[in-house]
């Protein structure tokens, strides 16, 4: 149980394009689901707590416009890089949490490359 | 802010042999969960045991025990009879109960040797 997808794994875009993540709770309901950046050989440093039906919650530092962020139902979220530039190039993991558990389930992660 | 700090940047052990990686934390809450998330090359956050701060029995999980002492806001993470699958880096993370966003250290990688 408790199983988290993400797609794409990995993608190779464009500056100036834009690419969009899903990340999706596959037996469960996720009420809550967050999106973190990792860059190499670094922690996990988390950009947006985002709740179904809500606006998302994001960190200080991390543009909203940017990076925009979707919680549509229970078990999808999406995370937009707009525009992206080559600094935006990193490993974004999303996780999940079910409701009562207060523990937080990690997708595969998706390595974005912008040339 | 809370604030996780891992001193162990690396670590190595033999396999089948005991492993200890620590993790101290600070923050003014009184209640909280902590957690180690295991990181293989493959990338995959793995949660390898959870501890809530309410409760004084350390977690326990097969090979993997944690030493939690709330007054000293640490909470290391035990391996034993380390096996060669164990070798990825190693989070240690702080949840606050209001908003449940996960604070982690800067990790610890861990190699087990034949």
């Amino acid at each position: 149980g408790a199983v988290v997808s993400q797609h794409p794994s990995r993608v190779i875009c464009k500056s100036g394009t834009s690419v969009k993540i899903e990340c999706r709770s596959l037996d469960f309901q996720a009420t809550t689901m967050f999106w973190y950046r990792q860059f190499p050989k670094q922690s996990l440093m988390l950009m947006a707590t985002s709740n179904e039906g809500s606006k998302a919650t994001y960190e200080q530092g991390v543009e909203k416009d940017k990076f925009l962020i979707n919680h549509a139902s229970l078990t999808l979220s999406t995370l937009t890089v707009t525009s992206a530039h080559p600094e935006d190039s990193s490993f974004y993991i999303c996780s999940a949490m079910t409701g009562g558990e207060e523990t937080q389930y990690f997708g595969p992660g998706t390595r974005l490359l912008v040339l | 802010a809370q604030t996780v700090t891992q001193s162990q940047p690396e670590m190595s052990v033999q396999e089948a042999e005991t492993v200890t990686l620590s993790c101290t934390y600070d923050t003014s809450e009184n209640n909280y969960y902590l957690f180690w998330y295991k990181q293989p090359p493959s990338r995959q956050m793995i949660l390898v045991i959870r501890q809530e701060a309410y409760k004084q029995q350390n977690a326990t999980e097969n090979r993997f025990s944690v030493n939690f002492q709330k007054a000293a806001k640490s909470f290391s993470l035990k391996i034993s009879d380390s096996q060669l699958g164990d070798t990825a880096m190693y989070f240690c993370a702080f949840m606050k109960l209001s908003g449940y966003a996960l604070n982690f250290g800067k990790g610890t990688s861990l190699l087990v040797t034949p």
